[in-house]
């Protein structure tokens, strides 16, 4: 089925390591996004792009790199994983960056610092 | 960035009973989109409200956005355990040439059996 596929769909890490949480979309979505999803926090988004080549930061961007090489893949990087980290994360994208269209978010990765 | 108010944080209620939900803002929305979350699962988009006063039906679910664009609420009639899940509401504002969505924290619905 066409959509935003996530993975890994767990992970655990320790404390300093490094990994990236794939994102890929198959809708030739122009906008693609990173949330991070905490309780009682809500969706906070971490880093956008508007096209491929093009990124930018969100509302909490430390400690995360992204880079958009393709129109499909919008891989997150964690660069040294902190226990500040554990959350779940949700990868969205958007046929266009207007505000009629709406997101698809993947099912999430739930990644937990130790 | 726009602050979204979400009403109420927690809901439970029993099947067949009817409930709205609210959403509002200090400032006017550009737009206003309304998700349903499921454990364990990304948000899903159930409607886009653009227009001040705007209202929106799908099957159960009506949803109305103020006639000022500070506002929105979703009404469920004849709730069904299936409803169950958090409602998030999203509202889109200008940056740097695009628009981000800012969420609500959501209101989480239990339907009892």
């Amino acid at each position: 089925n066409a959509g935003v596929t996530q993975t890994p769909k767990f992970q655990v890490l320790k404390t300093g390591q490094s990994m990236t949480l794939q994102c890929a979309q198959d809708m030739n979505h122009e906008y693609m996004s990173w949330y991070r999803q905490d309780p009682g926090m809500g969706l906070r988004l971490i880093h956008y792009s508007v096209g491929a080549g093009i990124t930018d930061q969100g509302e909490v961007p430390n400690g995360y790199n992204v880079s958009r090489s393709t129109t499909e893949d919008f891989p997150l990087r964690l660069l040294s994983a902190a226990p500040s980290q554990t959350s779940v994360y949700f990868c969205a994208s958007s046929l266009r960056r207007q505000r009629n269209y709406g997101y698809t978010f993947g099912s999430g990765t739930r990644l937990t610092v130790v | 960035t726009q602050l979204l108010k979400q009403s109420p944080q927690f809901l439970s209620i029993q099947e067949g009973e009817n409930l709205t939900v609210y959403c509002n803002s200090s400032s006017v929305f550009s737009s206003l989109q309304w998700y349903r979350q499921e454990p364990g699962e990304g948000p899903v988009l159930l409607v886009t409200v653009v227009t001040g006063g705007e209202v929106k039906k799908l099957k159960r679910l009506t949803f109305q956005f103020g006639d000022a664009r500070k506002d929105s609420s979703l009404h469920i009639t004849a709730a069904q355990p299936g409803d169950t899940g958090l409602y998030l509401c999203a509202s889109a504002y200008s940056g740097a040439g695009s628009y981000q969505l800012t969420f609500g924290k959501g209101t989480k619905l239990s339907v009892i059996p």
